[in-house]
C-alpha cells in the first residue's frame, strides 16, 4: 500500500533554479493538494485540485505553479526558487472534496532547500 | 486571520499520565474538527474528528471535545505513552462544497517515560 508518494525526498536548490516536485496517489482518489509547513506556521495550503483537470490556489500561491497530469499525478513546479520556499512540502489527497468529513492523506514529504 | 489557535507549542506528560491538547477556533459553528498526528520524517497521519453536532468523540485511548460556546477543542490521551511523542495538529473544515482544511500551528507532545 504505496498511498501517496512524493519524490524527491530532499532538495538542495540555488537561488533562481527551477524544480518539480512530484505526487502521485494510488487510492483513485479525485483531490489533491499541496502544502508547505515551515517552523511556527503550521500547514498551509499551497495550491490544489478538487478534481482531474481543475487547479486552484490556496493560502500561499505565490511563486509556485501546479499540474495535475491525470487523476493519480500532482506535481508543485518552483520556477525560480527563493530563500523564502525553504520548507518541507507535503502532497496529501482525499476522496471526494466535497464531503465535509472528508480526510486528508498525506505523502512523507521533501525537505527542501534554497540557498 | 489565524483560524485556528493552537496557543502552547509543547507539551511534556509522564507515560500513564494523561495529556490534553487544546485548540481554540474562530468563524463558523458548523465547521468539522479533526486532528492529525506527525512524526518526525513522516507526513501527517488522521487521528480522530469530530462533528460541530457532537460535543464528545471517543477512538481508544484518543478523544476529543468541543465546547462550541467557548469555540474550544480538547484531545485527550489518556494513559499517554512514549509512542504518543509526536506534532499534534488540530484542523477544522467549514461547511460547503470544496471547502479546504484550516491547520493550526500544532502542538508537540512529549511523553516521558
Amino acid at each position: 500500500n504505496a498511498g501517496v508518494t512524493q519524490t524527491p525526498k530532499f532538495q538542495v536548490l540555488k537561488t533562481g533554479q527551477s524544480m518539480t516536485l512530484q505526487c502521485a496517489q494510488d487510492m483513485n482518489h479525485n483531490s489533491m493538494y499541496w502544502y508547505r509547513q515551515d517552523p511556527g506556521m503550521g500547514l498551509r495550503l499551497i495550491y490544489y485540485s478538487a478534481s482531474e483537470g481543475t487547479t486552484d490556489k490556496g493560502e500561499v500561491p505565490n511563486g509556485y505553479n501546479v499540474s495535475r497530469l491525470n487523476k493519480r499525478e500532482f506535481s508543485l513546479r518552483l520556477e525560480s526558487a527563493a530563500p523564502s520556499q525553504t520548507s518541507v512540502y507535503f502532497c496529501a489527497s482525499s476522496r471526494d472534496p466535497f464531503a465535509t468529513n472528508e480526510k486528508l492523506f498525506f505523502g512523507s514529504g521533501t525537505q527542501l532547500s534554497v540557498l | 486571520d489565524q483560524q485556528v489557535k493552537q496557543n502552547s507549542p509543547s507539551l511534556s506528560v509522564q507515560e500513564g499520565r494523561i495529556s490534553i491538547l487544546n485548540c481554540d477556533y474562530t468563524n463558523s459553528m458548523f465547521d468539522y474538527f479533526l486532528w492529525y498526528k506527525k512524526y518526525p520524517a513522516e507526513g501527517p497521519t488522521f487521528l480522530i474528528s469530530i462533528s460541530s453536532i457532537k460535543d464528545k468523540n471517543e477512538d481508544g485511548r484518543f478523544t476529543v471535545f468541543l465546547n462550541k460556546s467557548a469555540k474550544h477543542l480538547s484531545l485527550h490521551i489518556v494513559p499517554s505513552q512514549p509512542g504518543d511523542s509526536a506534532v499534534y495538529f488540530c484542523a477544522k473544515r467549514p461547511p460547503g462544497a470544496n471547502s479546504k482544511l484550516t491547520f493550526g500551528k500544532g502542538i508537540t507532545l512529549s511523553v516521558r517515560p
